[in-house]
């Protein structure tokens, strides 16, 4: 079973920032957050992973807690290229077995 | 990012017949592939994991002798399924991985069966 919670969707209009939330409160101490994408009918795409820091790459930024109970996807200014579904995925680091569950419906709107 | 083709991209076949699908890493050794599949506005589900030279691992419930996976080279990864029917029709993907553990995967484009 997935790991993971998210809101099954959310919108977001072109231009702002779109923050992706992801609940993972029994996350083990050796699990990556991955983010994935995938836009209708075409595979997933690879986003961001972390450990415990704050990650920044040139498609989005990934938010950490502290805790590391919870993270949040940002991508800076959306667009409309960026609606699609958004899964939040939690791994061992020595498995690599990625379990998707229901991610969350991104709709960019003009 | 690494590229991973699939071939075909769609295939229809007859019940009773056999359907190959390819998965190669262009740019790239693929240590570990790996092959999901994924029904209308479901999630991806994993099958299998295919390590090149050595037999692949099923996921519980996916049916070793139907669907046969075979990972000759470090850059291909061929998934068969035996005598299609119609139910077998989805959308299958497959990921390939270069490095050992925590290595980001990179998926395929995936190849749509639909068996009448």
């Amino acid at each position: 079973d997935a790991k993971t919670t998210q809101p099954p969707s959310m919108d977001c209009a072109e231009g702002r920032a779109a923050n992706l939330p992801c609940n993972h409160s029994t996350i083990s101490g050796n699990e990556y957050v991955y983010w994935y994408r995938q836009i209708h009918s075409q595979g997933p795409q690879y986003i961001i992973h972390g450990l415990k820091n704050n990650e920044t790459n040139e498609m989005a930024s990934l938010i950490i807690t502290e805790d590391r109970k919870s993270s949040t996807l940002i991508l800076p200014h959306a667009t409309l290229r960026d609606t699609a579904v958004y899964y939040c995925i939690v791994s061992p680091y020595n498995t690599d077995k990625l379990i998707f569950g229901t991610g969350t419906r991104l709709q960019v709107f003009p | 990012g690494a590229v991973v083709s699939q071939h075909p991209s769609r295939v229809i076949c007859k019940s009773g017949t056999s359907v190959k699908i390819e998965c190669r890493s262009l740019d790239f050794q693929a240590t570990t592939m790996f092959w999901y599949r994924q029904f209308p506005k479901q999630s991806l589900m994993l099958m299998a994991t295919s390590n090149e030279g050595s037999k692949a691992t099923y996921e519980q419930g996916v049916e070793k002798d139907k669907f046969l996976i075979n990972h000759a080279s470090l850059t291909l990864s061929t998934l068969t399924v035996t005598s299609a029917h119609p139910e077998d029709s989805s959308f299958y993907i497959c990921s390939a991985i270069s490095g050992g553990a925590g290595d980001t995967q990179y998926f395929g484009p995936g190849t749509r069966l639909t068996v009448l």
